[in-house]
């Protein structure tokens, strides 16, 4: 059971905008940053986003993320095929005195 | 191009103890913190904790504090993570990830390949 929570799965068709959701607490979503991460099949994690909205060199700004509350988003504008992964958020969460990660979404492109 | 290198995978018994290693290049290794993530199979990713190059401080997540070690080597650039009294459910990918930690944000903008871990009798 992760201490972030995030919908399964999650598609959408080319060109098409989607939308991945997190949920947290108040001591974690609601006390800090939140950072999300793509994950291809079969390679490392990669930064997608830090601070909650901001993008690291590189990354393309079809990829945004917002934060509300105890809760955070990631959208992907103008979906392509190659965006078909699985995408991460994660927090650090004062209460545990650690960073912690949701459960993951799968996003396929139909 | 920044890098970082981790070792090859290991097969351990149950109550061994594994040490993976990861080698930075082409940044100044004591700028930037080091992190350990692990993935377990067709699981999502779990934070083991952060070490910092400069000092040696760390941070370990509280499951794995009684059972984790991190430490760093400056002279060649290498962190090491050791995980002691192994179990089954410890069988996992782990990374390592070039991490800054500034107000308000954690940066880890790189990452080691992975190491595949299995822990098997």
């Amino acid at each position: 059971q992760s201490v972030l929570t995030q919908p399964p799965s999650a598609s959408g068709t080319p060109g098409q905008r989607v939308t991945i959701s997190c949920s947290g607490s108040s001591s974690s979503i609601g006390s800090n940053t939140v950072n999300w991460y793509q994950q291809l099949p079969g390679t490392a994690p990669k930064l997608l986003i830090y601070s909650n909205n901001q993008r690291p060199s590189g990354v393309p700004d079809r990829f945004s993320g917002s934060k509300s509350g105890s809760s955070a988003s990631l959208a992907i504008s103008g979906l392509q095929s190659e965006d078909e992964a699985d995408y991460y958020c994660a927090a650090w969460d004062d209460s545990l005195n650690g960073r912690v990660f949701g459960g993951g979404t799968k996003l396929t492109v139909l | 191009q920044v890098q970082l290198v981790q070792s090859g995978a290991e097969v351990k018994k149950p109550g061994a103890s594994v040490k993976v290693s990861c080698k930075a290049s082409d940044y100044t290794f004591t700028s930037y913190g080091i992190g350990w993530v692990r993935q377990a199979p067709g699981q999502g990713l779990e934070w083991m904790g952060w070490i910092s190059t400069y000092n040696g401080h760390t941070n370990y997540a509280q499951k794995l504090q009684d059972r984790v070690t991190m430490t760093t080597d400056t002279s060649t650039s290498t962190a090491y993570m050791e995980l002691r009294s192994l179990r089954s459910d410890d069988t996992a990918v782990y990374y390592c990830a070039r991490t800054r930690m500034v107000v308000a944000a954690t940066i880890d903008d790189y990452w080691g390949q992975g190491t595949l871990v299995t822990v098997s009798s």
